[in-house]
């Protein structure tokens, strides 16, 4: 069964340096995601995109955040200038479709912690 | 914004007890609801989902059932095992994001 894969697994970075988190979603996927996860917490919405373009982000995803489709099979996620509460489980998600009821794929995530 | 409230946040049951864990939602204009299993360090992954215009849908020893004019929505879990310990997160979606429930971790006593 295909699925969404997600690299690096964990991620150690100091505060104030950028990171990318790169996800290649499932190949016949339109729609694409990123939640997190803080330690004990409910999973929450960053940010979803479609055709090049986001098409909704939460208040989370504020202008140190930023996601890239580079080519064909990446799909990424970059924070600058990180913060220690930037700490969390990033997930990637991806769908066949958008707003229209269909499964959103998790991949394992990746795990970010910020010294 | 949608906001899902989700209860209990724990639950335990004797292996081959059934378990129940309920939903609500604040957006009526939410039409797609999956539960998500999730364990220890591992990707949330999809059990079951429900769309608005169904009431009830079962998978095997999962079900779930949605009640629009109250809001909420629930998972019910038959005759349960101990590999059904995990944490589960309910789930509404509108306008291209899933709002996620505070999540239920279930344990099933042998």
């Amino acid at each position: 069964e295909p699925e969404v894969t997600q690299t690096p697994s964990h991620q150690v970075t100091q505060m104030g340096q950028e990171v990318i988190l790169r996800c290649v979603p499932i190949s016949n996927h339109l729609y694409f995601y990123w939640y997190r996860q803080i330690l004990g917490q409910k999973v929450e919405f960053l940010v979803s995109f479609y055709n090049n373009e986001i098409s909704e982000k939460s208040e989370i995803f504020d202008d140190q955040f930023s996601v890239e489709r580079p080519d064909g099979s990446n799909f990424t996620l970059k924070i600058r200038s990180t913060k220690l509460e930037d700490s969390a489980m990033y997930f990637c998600a991806s769908s066949v479709m958008g707003q229209g009821n269909q499964p959103q794929h998790f991949g394992d995530g990746t795990r970010l912690s910020i010294l | 914004g949608e906001n899902v409230e989700q209860h209990p946040s724990t639950l335990s049951v004797q292996e081959g007890d059934s378990a129940v864990i309920k939903c609500t939602y604040s957006d009526s204009a939410s039409n797609y609801f999956p539960w998500y299993k999730q364990e220890l360090g591992k990707r949330p992954q999809l059990i079951i989902d429900i769309r608005s215009n169904v009431g009830e849908k079962k998978d095997q020893r999962i079900a779930v059932t949605l009640n629009k004019t109250a809001k909420h929505f629930s998972l019910h879990i038959t005759e349960t095992q101990p590999e059904d310990s995990a944490v589960y997160f309910c789930a509404g979606e509108n306008d291209y994001k899933l709002s996620f429930g505070a999540g239920t971790t279930v344990t099933v006593r042998a």
